[in-house]
Order: structure tokens, then sequence, then C-alpha cells
């Protein structure tokens, strides 16, 4: 199962909306509306961000929404703040052999 | 508090052996499903396996099958990765991770470090 494209590195001004994408095929992504998002700081656990495509867990802010069109997932942070810098890492079910595939995951730079 | 709190790296040489480690601590451990998740130096997150809350479904990335084996103890709200015949590429922060709804992971650990090298 090969992993999912992300885009290496993304930025924005605080106050600012970025967009990551998540680029999987129709045995994954596209497949199946089981899309999460992790954040990752430096040194620490991911934390969940974003699951079933769009869901936020219980404390995530609403600054942080997410969808998908096809075979794409996207995350979308609205409002920056610097606090937001972190790694960012999309993952899919990929059906029943090999269940889960992460992406690469997406540096955010908060200028 | 919920936690996760993995145990058992370290050093290895390849081919050889280790087992991980996980402790689990306020939640009711025996209703998840757990995953082990690694991330090798600057690398990025690959997902290792599934364990359902029973046991009773286990799986593998490709990568590892054959090699490690996935399990759990509800009685002691445990989780295990044996890990044999080990190589360098498996050098990693390993993770465990709680299963949240269907197939997220909400609660995670700080992770312990296997390094295979000779």
């Amino acid at each position: 199962q090969s992993a999912l494209t992300q885009p290496r590195s993304v930025s924005g001004s605080p106050g600012q909306s970025v967009t990551i994408s998540c680029t999987g095929t129709s045995s994954d992504v596209g497949g199946y509306n089981y899309v999460s998002w992790y954040q990752q700081h430096p040194g620490k656990a991911p934390k969940l961000m974003i699951y079933d495509v769009s869901k936020r867990p219980s404390g995530v802010p609403d600054r942080f929404s997410g969808s998908k069109s096809g075979n794409t997932a996207s995350l979308t942070i609205s409002g920056l703040q610097a606090e937001d810098e972190a790694d960012y890492c999309c993952c899919s079910y990929a059906g029943s052999y090999t269940p889960l595939v992460f992406g690469g995951g997406t540096k955010l730079t908060v200028l | 508090e919920v936690q996760l709190v993995e145990s058992g790296g370290g050093l290895v040489q390849p081919g050889g052996s280790l087992r991980l480690s996980c402790a689990a601590s306020g939640f009711s451990f025996s209703t998840y499903s757990m995953d082990w998740v690694r991330q090798a130096p600057g690398k990025g997150l690959e997902w290792v396996s599934y364990i359902s809350s029973s046991s009773t479904t286990i799986y593998y990335a490709d990568s590892v099958k054959g090699r490690f084996t996935n399990s759990r103890d509800n009685a002691k709200n445990s989780l295990y990765l044996q890990m044999n015949s080990l190589r360098a590429e498996d050098t990693a922060v390993y993770y465990c991770a709680r299963g949240f709804g269907y197939w997220a992971m909400d609660v995670w650990g700080k992770g312990t470090t296997v390094t295979v090298s000779s």
C-alpha cells in the first residue's frame, strides 16, 4: 500500500487560512469516508484533529475543518495562530487487508 | 486521566528481537481496539498493526508481516508488540494508540524508541 501524497510544506500568516491536501486512490481516500488528520509538534505524540473526513473530536477548535472530493482529502485551518505551526498528517482506511495508510506529512509554518 | 505508556524500546542488533509494551490507564481498555504506529527519524507516521478489543482481528502492515506479533492482555490493561528479525529500517519511535470510531486514533502514548544497529 503506497503512502498518501501530501505537500512537503505549506505556510501562512497569522489570521489567514491554509489548506493541506492529501491525495490517494479509489482504494483508500476515494473509497471510504474514513480519513483522519493528526497534528504533531516536534518531539510530541500525534493529536487527532479530524476523523471521518470532517468530524472534529471534542476540544478541537472549529478553525480546523476537513473535506473530501474524489481521491483527495483536505484539511483547512482558518484564522491561523502561532501554535498551529506543526506537522500535519492524513490517514485513510484502505480496506481489510492492510487497513490504514498514512500520508507523508506536511510541515505548516506560520510566518 | 486517560493514558498510554509505552516501554521496552532500546538498541538491538540486526536480526534480534524486542518486545514492546503499552500500559493503558484511565479508560476501559478491554472495549477499545488498539494500534501500533511508528515514525522513523525525520520521517512521517507509518501504521504498523491493529488489534480488535477481544483480539479476534489483527492486521499488519506488509513491512512487518511475519516478523511482528501484536497481542493484548485485557486483564492487565496491556498491549504488546513482539518484534523479531529486526532490520535497520525498523528503527523508529513506536507509538501505541487507542482506536476511535472507525479507523481513527484518539489517544496516543509518548512513544518508545527502537534502534536497530550493529
